[in-house]
Order: C-alpha cells, then sequence, then structure tokens
C-alpha cells in the first residue's frame, strides 16, 4: 500500500505567478483535502474533493483551485502569488469525507 | 463555527516525565476528534482518535478520551520518550453537515535526556 505523496517538495515563485502542486492519494482513498500551513501554525483547510467534485471550501479566494482526476490524484492552482501564500502546502487523502486523513510530506512554497 | 482551542507550547519536559497536553473544542453536532503529530520536515501522521462520546482513542502509549460534557480531548502518556519530541495538533472532523476538518494550532513537545 502506497502512502500520500505530493510534488515538488520545494518551489520558489515570483509574486504575481501562477504555481501547480501536485498529490497522489493513498491507494483506496477516493477523497482529498488540501490545507494550507503557516510556520507555528495548525493547518487551514482549503478544500476538499471526493470522486472529482468539490466536497467542501475553507476560507480562500478563489484564485486557490483544484482539481481530482479519476484516478483520484489532485492538483492544486494558485495564481496571482502574494507573498502570504508562503507557506507548507499539505495534501491529506481518506476514504470517506470525515474520516481520518493521511497526509503527505507536503509542498515547501516560497514566494519572493 | 467550529474551534479547537489547544494549550500553549513548547510543552518541556524530562524523559519518563508525564505528559498531558489540553484539548477543548466548539461544534455543532457530534464531530470525531483526533490527535495529529508532526515530526520536523514531515507531513501529519494520525496518532489517534475517537468517534463517539466516551471513546478512548489510544495509540503508542498515547491516550486521549472524547469528553461530551466538557468538550475536552486531552492527550496523555505516563512516561515520554526523547522520541516523543514533535508538534501534536487536536482536530475535530466537520460536524452539522460540514465537511470542514478543522486543526488547534499544535503544541510543540520538547522531551530532555
Amino acid at each position: 500500500e502506497t502512502g500520500v505523496t505530493q510534488s515538488p517538495t520545494h518551489l520558489i515563485k515570483t509574486r504575481g505567478q501562477q504555481v501547480t502542486l501536485r498529490c497522489s492519494s493513498q491507494s483506496g482513498h477516493n477523497t482529498v483535502s488540501w490545507y494550507q500551513q503557516a510556520l507555528g501554525q495548525g493547518p487551514q483547510f482549503i478544500f476538499q474533493y471526493y470522486r472529482e467534485e468539490e466536497n467542501g471550501r475553507g476560507n480562500f479566494p478563489p484564485r486557490f483551485s483544484g482539481l481530482q482526476f479519476p484516478n483520484y490524484s489532485s492538483e492544486l492552482n494558485v495564481n496571482a502569488l502574494e507573498l502570504d501564500d508562503s507557506a507548507l502546502y499539505l495534501c491529506a487523502s481518506s476514504d470517506v469525507g470525515l474520516s481520518e486523513q493521511y497526509f503527505g510530506p507536503g509542498t515547501r512554497l516560497t514566494v519572493t | 463555527g467550529d474551534s479547537v482551542t489547544q494549550m500553549e507550547g513548547p510543552v518541556t519536559l524530562s524523559e519518563e516525565a508525564c505528559l498531558t497536553i489540553n484539548c477543548t473544542y466548539t461544534a455543532t453536532g457530534y464531530p470525531s476528534l483526533f490527535w495529529y503529530v508532526q515530526y520536523p520536515g514531515e507531513g501529519l501522521q494520525l496518532l489517534l482518535k475517537a468517534t463517539k462520546a466516551d471513546d478512548k482513542g489510544s495509540n503508542k502509549g498515547f491516550e486521549a478520551t472524547y469528553r461530551k460534557e466538557t468538550t475536552s480531548f486531552h492527550l496523555e502518556k505516563g512516561s515520554v520518550q526523547v522520541s516523543d519530541s514533535a508538534v501534536y495538533f487536536c482536530a475535530l472532523g466537520g460536524s452539522g453537515g460540514s465537511y470542514i476538518p478543522t486543526f488547534g494550532r499544535g503544541t510543540s513537545l520538547i522531551v530532555h535526556p
């Protein structure tokens, strides 16, 4: 059983650019959630996808968008990057929306 | 909305000391409750969970009991090890029809030999 993987590990972008982060869910899991974790803070929920449909969204602007593919892998896209978008982005998969989540190692995004 | 409050850290202990990290929550309905652990440079790992009132979750010597009357889910361990040094997050699953999970800010634990 493979765990949750994320790519890339680290990324440096310039303000105003766009970024795509990728996540492969744990085998057998059909739900993927994305979180933003600022330094010293807990994860903040961005959104969740269940069987390719958005299933819930946190308090993030529309420039944060996502996709889930038929194999349940997922992408997080962020447009018009701002300095405050610098954070660790975590992906988590689960077999149903409210059950325990299995996290990937995260992508560290730095916006300069 | 839902919220989770954890005690401020860091918590600094000597090896073999007892640990309690307090967690209280506010939620509509009856959410599942979780403790996650994050080691430096890694993602979060599920440590234990409880799905209903009076349930006790346990794993690796850690325990937490879902207390509906006090809306608490305190994490306890009788004898900590240096390898337990990490950040611990209390979390609740969505409640009242919401699928939005909520995490606390995390409590850093430092265990000295």
